[in-house]
C-alpha cells in the first residue's frame, strides 16, 4: 500500500462545475496535510495546507479532512480552464523531522 | 525576493559519468529537500537536509550523494549517471517549524542519461 494515494485521473469537468480531487494516507499518526497544484513543465506549488478535521476554505477551493477515515480532498468550486492542472496530495507523517510524503497526483481537466 | 534557484535547467550526459545538480535557495530555510519526479511516480524523497552539516537519505537514495556546507546550498550528485535516473529533479526548501512546513519548489532540472 502506497503511504499516499491518488487517483491519476484524468479527471475531466466543464467549467463552472465542482471539481473534487481525493486522496488517502495510509500513516493514521500524520499531522500536516497539503493540496499542490502543478502545471506541465512547472515546479509544484502549495494552494491548501490543512491540520484539524473538517473544512478550510479559501476562496474557490476548500480542503477537507478527516483523520479517521485517513482521508482528505479538495474541492474546486466554480472550476475555470486555468484550474486545469497535476494536483498533488501531501503528508507530513507521524515520524517527526520535516519530511513530506507526496502523492502520484491527479490530472484536472477543466473544458471551456 | 527570496528564491530557491537550481542549475543547469536540462542537462544531457552519459552513463557512467558524474554530474552534479546545484541547488540554491535565499530563503534562509534550514531544511532542504530534493526530489525525482516520473510519470507515475509523483515525487520521490531522494536526500533531505535540517541543517549545515546534516544529510540523510530519502525513499531513492542509492546512487546519489548531498552535501551541506552552508545554508544556501545543497548540491545533488549522480556518482556514476545510470539511464534509470533520466529524471526531472526539483530541489525544495522549508521552514523548521512545529508542523510540517509549506515546501518551496525551484524550477526542476530536466536530467537525461544516454
Amino acid at each position: 500500500q502506497k503511504e499516499v494515494e491518488q487517483n491519476s485521473g484524468p479527471l475531466s469537468v466543464p467549467e463552472g462545475a465542482i471539481a473534487s480531487l481525493n486522496c488517502t494516507y495510509s500513516d493514521r499518526g500524520s499531522q500536516s496535510f497539503f493540496w499542490y497544484r502543478q502545471y506541465s513543465g512547472k515546479s509544484p506549488e502549495l494552494i491548501m495546507s490543512i491540520y484539524s478535521n473538517g473544512d478550510k476554505e479559501d476562496g474557490r477551493f476548500t480542503a477537507q479532512l478527516n483523520k479517521a477515515s485517513q482521508y482528505v480532498s479538495l474541492l474546486i468550486r466554480d472550476s475555470q480552464p486555468s484550474d486545469s492542472a497535476t494536483y498533488l496530495c501531501a503528508v507530513s507523517p507521524n515520524t517527526g523531522g520535516f519530511k513530506t510524503i507526496f502523492g502520484a497526483g491527479t490530472r484536472l481537466f477543466v473544458k471551456a | 525576493d527570496a528564491e530557491i534557484t537550481q542549475s543547469p535547467r536540462h542537462k544531457i550526459t552519459e552513463t557512467g559519468r558524474q554530474v552534479t545538480l546545484a541547488c540554491h535557495q535565499t530563503w534562509n530555510h534550514n531544511n532542504m529537500f530534493w526530489y525525482r519526479q516520473d510519470l507515475g511516480h509523483g515525487l520521490r524523497l531522494i536526500h533531505y537536509s535540517y541543517g549545515v552539516q546534516d544529510t540523510n537519505k530519502g525513499e531513492v537514495s542509492d546512487g546519489y550523494s548531498v552535501s551541506r556546507s552552508n545554508t544556501e546550498d545543497l548540491p545533488l550528485t549522480l556518482e556514476s549517471a545510470a539511464s534509470s535516473q533520466t529524471s526531472v529533479y526539483f530541489c525544495a526548501s522549508s521552514e523548521a517549524s512545529g508542523r510540517g512546513a509549506t515546501q518551496y519548489f525551484g524550477p526542476g532540472t530536466r536530467l537525461t542519461v544516454l
